[in-house]
């Protein structure tokens, strides 16, 4: 079965500083992996995902991941935060039985980023 | 892409009662999901809702808790039955479109007293 672990339930850094998301996958198959942001009271975005294509990832919002086969992680980082960035992040990794393109999602637990001033 | 709509946004229910949730999507789509945010975690699927079937429900979901409709390739709708403060949660649909493409609606804030 296919999980998720965000390392870190809170992370909080100054604007200006790098952002890094912590993100580690289980998948007996090549999986396809996700962030996910949730700004208040507002429903999920999609970030950026990771198709088996090029393992570093863009995103938008100047967001990127890498995905390392070898320690089986999907971090999320952005080189300089913005007041912007501050919302609950999510890794998730799809679940590919319902045979299709539509698979599930299998989210991690989150992470809320905090942006001081 | 996808805009999503869900009513209503957000609601206070009686314990014992039930609430529908509506779901409508600007463009025709095959699949639909159902996902639940109880507070603090993260999201649960409860069921994938196709078009001209029943809806596959996950594990620890039963349809007589949470009965789906999907009457169309727009709109589909869940309804938590005989609702206990347990079932306080954020309720999200989702849609695929393209190819491991989810698009998630604003989600309905529920509590239960």
């Amino acid at each position: 079965a296919q999980s998720v672990t965000q390392l870190g339930s809170h992370v909080s850094v100054s604007e200006g500083a790098l952002v890094l998301l912590r993100c580690n996958y289980s998948s007996s198959v090549p999986p396809y992996l996700f962030w996910y942001v949730q700004y208040p009271n507002q429903g999920l975005q999609l970030l950026l995902k990771y198709t088996s294509a090029a393992t570093l990832v863009k995103g938008i919002n100047g967001f990127e991941a890498e995905f390392k086969k070898s320690e089986t992680s999907f971090h999320l980082t952005k080189p300089s935060a913005h007041m912007s960035d501050a919302a609950e992040y999510f890794c998730a990794v799809s679940d590919m039985n319902y045979g299709g393109s539509q698979g599930n999602l299998i989210f991690g637990k989150g992470t809320k980023l905090s942006v001081k001033p | 892409s996808a805009v999503i709509s869900q009513k209503p946004s957000r609601d206070i229910c009686q314990r014992g009662t039930s609430l529908t949730i509506q779901c409508q999507v600007d463009s025709q789509v095959t699949m639909m999901f159902w996902y639940r945010q109880q507070p603090g975690q993260s999201l649960t699927l409860i069921a994938t809702a196709n078009q001209g079937s029943e809806a596959t429900y996950e594990s620890g979901f039963v349809i007589d808790k949470f009965p789906i409709s999907r009457p169309n390739l727009t709109f589909s709708t869940l309804t938590v039955s005989n609702m206990s403060p347990e079932d306080s949660s954020i309720y999200l649909c989702s849609v695929g479109t393209v190819v491991l493409q989810q698009y998630f609606g604003p989600g309905t804030r529920l509590t239960v007293t």
